[in-house]
């Protein structure tokens, strides 16, 4: 069954930092795209960053950009973002995803599956 | 970078029909795959179309995607409503880099 777990979530205060976890099974993670979705609480679905197969690249929304690091473990199959100069408006509800490749398409897929998510509030 | 814009909520009965619309505030609607999610109360996102009119394996012929260009916007239509397709339905398009979600419809099954 094809899985992915998060972790790493919880309480912070403001310019802190947290890392989030997530572990995948049930498919060759090496090969795929991964990325972070996050949903601030009652609010809708906002895209964070990106990383390709190997780690070599990545990409950051604007929000994030500079306090975000996307990185990945192919050996322990493993997806990571380190947070840092943690702001309020980061509190939410954080997915990864696993990114399938339209076929003959570089950049362009559909997000599945989604870990269960993991909630992450940055309050004093 | 551009927005998808959906609406807020639609409501209709069991056995009808709805239809929800993604329009993107600029480029071209056809420039890029539109997929479509859904989100029950409590639970994780899951994918109903990818590359505009595609259906995951599992997601019944009931759930359909379309483009049109001169509204420039994309459709999702429901068909055949159940009390299981209560849900939150998020467009989701691609540019430059910036993977951008629409705003997202309420559907209820009255």
């Amino acid at each position: 069954e094809v899985q992915l777990v998060e972790s790493g979530g919880g309480l912070v205060q403001p310019g802190g930092s947290l890392r989030l976890s997530c572990a995948a099974s049930g498919f060759t993670f090496s090969s795929y795209w991964m990325h972070w979705v996050r949903q601030a609480p009652g609010k809708g679905l906002v895209w964070v960053s990106r990383i390709n197969s190997d780690g070599s690249s990545t990409s950051y929304a604007d929000s994030v950009k500079g306090r975000f690091t996307i990185s990945r473990d192919n050996a322990k199959n493993t997806l990571y973002l380190q947070m840092n100069s943690l702001r309020a408006e980061d509190t939410a509800v954080y997915y990864c995803a696993r990114f399938n490749l339209i076929l003959g398409e570089l950049v362009q897929g559909w997000f599945d599956p989604w870990g269960q998510g993991t909630l992450v509030t940055v309050s004093s | 970078n551009f927005m998808l814009t959906q609406p807020h909520s639609v409501s209709e009965s069991p056995g009808k029909t709805v239809t929800i619309s993604c329009t993107r505030s600029s480029g071209s609607i056809a420039s890029n795959y539109v997929q479509w999610y859904q989100q029950r109360p409590g639970s994780s996102p899951t994918t109903v179309i990818y590359e505009d009119n595609q259906r995951p394996s599992g997601v019944p012929d009931r759930f359909s995607g379309s483009i049109d260009s001169s509204s420039n916007s994309a459709s999702l239509t429901i068909s055949g409503l159940k009390t299981e397709d209560e849900a939150d339905y998020y467009c989701q398009s691609y540019d430059s880099s910036n993977h951008v979600f629409g705003t997202g419809t309420k559907v209820t099954v009255l």
